[in-house]
C-alpha cells in the first residue's frame, strides 16, 4: 500500500494564478479530507468527502477555492486566484468507516509570491 | 464548542524523562480522541486513540489518560527519547471517529540527549 499520495510536493506561484493540488486516497477509504497547516491557526480542515460526496465545506476560506473528487481514487483542491496569504501546507488525508484514525499523505507546501 | 485547546505549545525535556502533553474539549458529543506525531517533512500519523469509556490506554511508551468529569485527555510519553522529538496533536471527532476530527493546535517537543 503506497499511502495517501500527493503532489506536487512542493509549488512556488505568483499570485493571481490558479493552482491545482491533487491528492491519491488510499484504495478502499471511503472518506477523503483536505487540512490546512500553518504555524498561526495549526491544522484546519477545508472540506471533507464521504463515497466522493462533498459532506461539509464550511472550512473552505472563500469562492476561491473549490475542491473535487470525480472518483474514488483521485481529488482536487484548487484555488484560484491564489494570493500570498494561502501560502501553508496543504494536506490530504483518507479513512474507512468503521476504522480509526486518517492516515495523512505528506502534503504540499505551497508558497504564493 | 469545536475547539480543542492544547498546551502546552512546546516543550523540552530530557532523555529519560517524561513527557506530558494536555488537551482539553468542550463538545460533551465527542467519543473518539486520537494523538497524532508530526516529523518535519511528513503529515501527522495515528500514535495512540482512546474512547471515553475508559480512563486510560497505554501502548508501549505512550499512554492516554482520559477524565471524562473533566473534559481533559492527556499523552504521557515515558522514557523519553531524541527519536520521539517531533510535534504532537491531540484530536476529537463524535460518532466514535466516523465524523470529521478537530484538532489542536500541537505542541513542539523537543528530546535532548
Amino acid at each position: 500500500d503506497a499511502g495517501v499520495i500527493q503532489s506536487p510536493r512542493h509549488e512556488v506561484t505568483e499570485m493571481g494564478q490558479e493552482v491545482t493540488l491533487r491528492c491519491k486516497p488510499i484504495s478502499g477509504h471511503d472518506y477523503l479530507f483536505w487540512y490546512r497547516q500553518t504555524m498561526m491557526r495549526g491544522l484546519e480542515l477545508l472540506i471533507y468527502f464521504n463515497n466522493n460526496v462533498p459532506i461539509d465545506d464550511s472550512g473552505m476560506p472563500e469562492d476561491r477555492f473549490s475542491a473535487k473528487m470525480p472518483n474514488a481514487s483521485f481529488s482536487t483542491l484548487k484555488i484560484q486566484p491564489s494570493e500570498p496569504r494561502d501560502s501553508a501546507v496543504y494536506f490530504c488525508a483518507s479513512s474507512q468507516r468503521g476504522s480509526y484514525g486518517y492516515t495523512f499523505g505528506s502534503g504540499t507546501r505551497l508558497t504564493v509570491v | 464548542q469545536q475547539q480543542v485547546k492544547q498546551s502546552p505549545q512546546s516543550l523540552i525535556v530530557q532523555k529519560g524523562g517524561i513527557s506530558i502533553i494536555n488537551c482539553a474539549y468542550e463538545n460533551t458529543a465527542f467519543d473518539y480522541f486520537p494523538w497524532y506525531q508530526q516529523f518535519p517533512g511528513k503529515g501527522p500519523a495515528l500514535l495512540i486513540a482512546i474512547r471515553p469509556d475508559v480512563s486510560e490506554k497505554k501502548e508501549g511508551r505512550f499512554t492516554i489518560s482520559f477524565n471524562k468529569s473533566a473534559k481533559q485527555f492527556s499523552l504521557h510519553i515515558m522514557d523519553s527519547q531524541p527519536g520521539d522529538s517531533a510535534t504532537y496533536f491531540c484530536a476529537a471527532s463524535g460518532q466514535g471517529g466516523s465524523e470529521k476530527l478537530v484538532f489542536g493546535k500541537g505542541t513542539k517537543l523537543t528530546v535532548n540527549p
